[in-house]
């Protein structure tokens, strides 16, 4: 069946250091794909999007590229900072199904 | 300003009562979802609506019940029928169509003793 798989968690980044978290979804078609960002103890936000192949979503310094031929939708940011520590969701959500993936847990020390 | 708001923010129920958790949403969408969020875990579907006076269930609707009257209400009750209610609950909505983001609502957790 369709799926969506994260890199398990927790990762621990100095600040600065640069951040890819995996996301990789099995689908009959084309979904779009979204990534979400959870601070303790708040909802999800709405981190970035992309609703086809080869667009790149981005925002507060975070990219992700929607790679068909790979299916998937890695989210990276150049230089981490304390304050991106939280859990990160991928999503998928084709023809109204949505299927999240697990969550992984980023924490940026200082 | 838009948004979706789940009252209260924390919530605590002796067991073997219901209990009902709230969401409100101003945003005019049409779909509505409420999730089950346990520590360290991702998040699991109980109820889904995607019109006014409809709703489906989802992964875990065992022990839940929703009801939707009114678009921009989706109240989630807890039944002393779930076995393990303590959790936080997190509402969401958005318009329909596989490109359209969803928005949550902050959450509410839920301790029952």
């Amino acid at each position: 069946g369709n799926s969506v798989t994260q890199m398990e968690g927790p990762v621990t980044l100095s600040e600065e250091a640069f951040l890819t978290i995996n996301c990789t979804y099995t689908a009959t078609g084309y979904p779009s794909l979204f990534w979400y960002v959870q601070y303790p103890g708040e909802g999800l936000q709405l981190l970035l999007k992309a609703t086809k192949a080869d667009d790149k979503g981005s925002n507060k310094g975070f990219e992700a590229t929607y790679r068909k031929e790979t299916t998937s939708f890695h989210l990276e940011k150049g230089s981490v900072q304390v304050s991106d520590s939280a859990v990160y969701f991928c999503l998928y959500n084709q023809g109204g199904k949505l299927i999240f993936g697990q969550g992984t847990e980023l924490s940026v020390k200082p | 300003d838009g948004g979706i708001t789940q009252s209260p923010k924390y919530l605590f129920r002796k067991e073997g009562q219901n209990v009902t958790l709230s969401c409100e949403q101003n945003l005019n969408h049409d779909a509505m979802y409420w999730y089950r969020q346990d520590p360290g875990q991702g998040l699991r579907l109980i109820y889904y609506s995607q019109i006014v006076n409809d709703f489906q269930k989802g992964d875990i609707a065992e022990g839940y019940s929703v009801s939707r009257e009114k678009k921009e209400s989706f109240p989630l009750t807890v039944t002393s029928a779930q076995k393990n209610p303590t959790a936080f609950y997190l509402c969401a909505s958005s318009t329909t169509g596989e490109n359209s983001p969803l928005h949550f609502g902050n959450g509410t957790r839920l301790t029952v003793t």
